[in-house]
């Protein structure tokens, strides 16, 4: 069976140092990967996924197969920054089955 | 405008008693989902249905009955309501096929009494 595992469950950071959300995951197939974001009295909603190779507002995400990883990145963290952050995996053909991982709130202080 | 909506937003209730949360979505979608956010967060996927079709059930109690009565609803009944069952439900829907973008719904909590 597929997981996601999201180590860290809050994240401190002050505006303007570097942001690494971590995420490992377990699949026996051909992964895809995305990262969701929730700020604060919104919904739930795409950031990136693995396959574009995109850079939304300033993060990124490489999937590392050889540790199974998919870490959220970003150079400089930004108060707006601020959210629950969750790793997906998408574990059927359509993409569209998702598992997530516990989420990750990160903080950013100003 | 909204896309995916949710009602009721929030609901408390007695143990025991039973409830409904509705879901409709103007997206044009043709897969709707369930998902359960427990206290510790954590997002699980209870069902889906792609064109009133039921596609994935986990492993959800009898007490949960998810009814579509057309492709853009997606309702969710839960009967003989417990403790355990205090969390906060979202519906989603998305394309059957390609992105993995799941569009959500702003989320119903329930609390049992």
């Amino acid at each position: 069976a597929q997981r996601v595992t999201q180590p860290e469950k809050l994240l401190s950071v002050f505006k303007g140092a570097p942001v690494e959300l971590k995420c490992n995951y377990s699949y026996s197939g051909s992964p895809e990967l995305f990262w969701y974001v929730q700020y604060s009295r919104q919904r739930l909603q795409l950031l990136l996924r693995h396959i574009s190779r995109e850079s939304i507002k300033g993060f990124t995400a490489d999937l590392n197969k050889g540790e199974t990883s998919f870490h959220l990145k970003k150079p400089f963290a930004q108060e707006e920054d601020s959210a629950m952050y969750y790793c997906a995996l998408s574990y059927n053909n359509a993409g569209n089955m998702l598992t997530f991982g516990g989420g990750t709130r990160l903080m950013v202080k100003p | 405008d909204t896309a995916v909506s949710q009602t009721p937003k929030y609901l408390v209730t007695q143990m025991g008693n039973d409830k409904s949360i509705k879901c409709e979505q103007n997206l044009g979608h043709d897969t709707m989902y369930w998902y359960k956010q427990d206290s510790k967060k954590f997002l699980k996927i209870m069902f889906s249905y792609n064109n009133k079709e039921l596609i994935i059930n986990e492993t959800v109690p009898n007490r949960f009955s998810p009814k579509s009565p057309d492709k853009a609803h997606l309702n969710l009944h839960i009967n003989s309501l417990e403790l355990g069952d205090s969390a906060v439900y979202f519906c989603a829907s998305s394309q059957p096929t390609g992105t993995g973008e799941l569009f959500f719904g702003e989320g119903s909590r329930l609390t049992v009494l």
